[in-house]
């Protein structure tokens, strides 16, 4: 069955650093998503992406963020300097539509920043 | 905004059956979906109703009754490996899944 990918799996840095984080969707979907979860909280949603632009983000998704898809399959995040507060797993997601369409999640990527 | 309350921990025993609620207030709707989340792993499609009623997929269920603004999944037969984390979601508008605060189950032999 296809899933989505996210690499690393585990990223440390450090404060004030940039850091990119990967995700490759399932490659008929049209729909791409970031969430986060800090330990123990519930997922947040963070931006949605379609059509080669942003259609929709959160309060979190500031300036410090941006999003892009350099090629046809890839899907990155970037966070252009961290803070401590942005420790959390990063979770891609995407799906073939919207409405009540299911978003496939990656593994996740853990980001650590000290 | 929106707003979606689900019991923070429910725990149960295998064999039995469990019921987690949820109930929503958003500004838009466009069904109420269900996810499970193994500690450490992602989450994973469970169900979703846009229409009032019952849908059924093997041992779990999901309702809807929109004039509440609730809903529900149960569990039934319960399994040692249906210990996760149970979250509720809706879509307000088009594109954004907009998580509840989850449901940690735990189920005991």
């Amino acid at each position: 069955e296809p899933e989505v990918t996210q690499t690393p799996s585990h990223q440390v840095t450090q404060m004030g650093q940039e850091v990119i984080l990967r995700c490759v969707p399932i490659s008929n979907h049209l729909y791409f998503y970031w969430y986060r979860q800090i330990l123990g909280q519930k997922v947040e949603f963070l931006v949605s992406f379609y059509n080669n632009e942003i259609s929709e983000k959160s309060e979190i998704f500031d300036d410090q963020f941006s999003v892009e898809r350099p090629d046809g399959s890839n899907f990155t995040l970037k966070i252009r300097s961290t803070k401590l507060e942005d420790s959390a797993m990063y979770f891609c997601a995407s799906s073939v539509g919207t409405g009540g369409s299911p978003l496939h999640f990656g593994n996740g990527t853990r980001l650590t920043v000290t | 905004g929106q707003s979606l309350e689900q019991p923070s921990e429910v725990t149960a025993v295998e064999g039995a059956i469990v019921q987690i609620n949820c109930t929503y207030q958003t500004s838009g709707f466009y069904g109420l979906s269900w996810y499970q989340q193994h500690d450490g792993g992602a989450p994973t499609f469970l169900s979703y109703n846009a229409l009032d009623g019952l849908e059924e997929t093997g041992r779990f269920s999901s309702f809807l009754s929109r004039s509440d603004s609730y809903g529900y999944l149960l569990l039934q037969e319960l399994q040692m490996k249906d210990s996760a984390s149970y979250f509720c979601a809706v879509r307000p508008r088009g594109y954004m899944l907009t998580f509840g605060g989850g449901t940690r189950l735990m189920v005991k032999p």
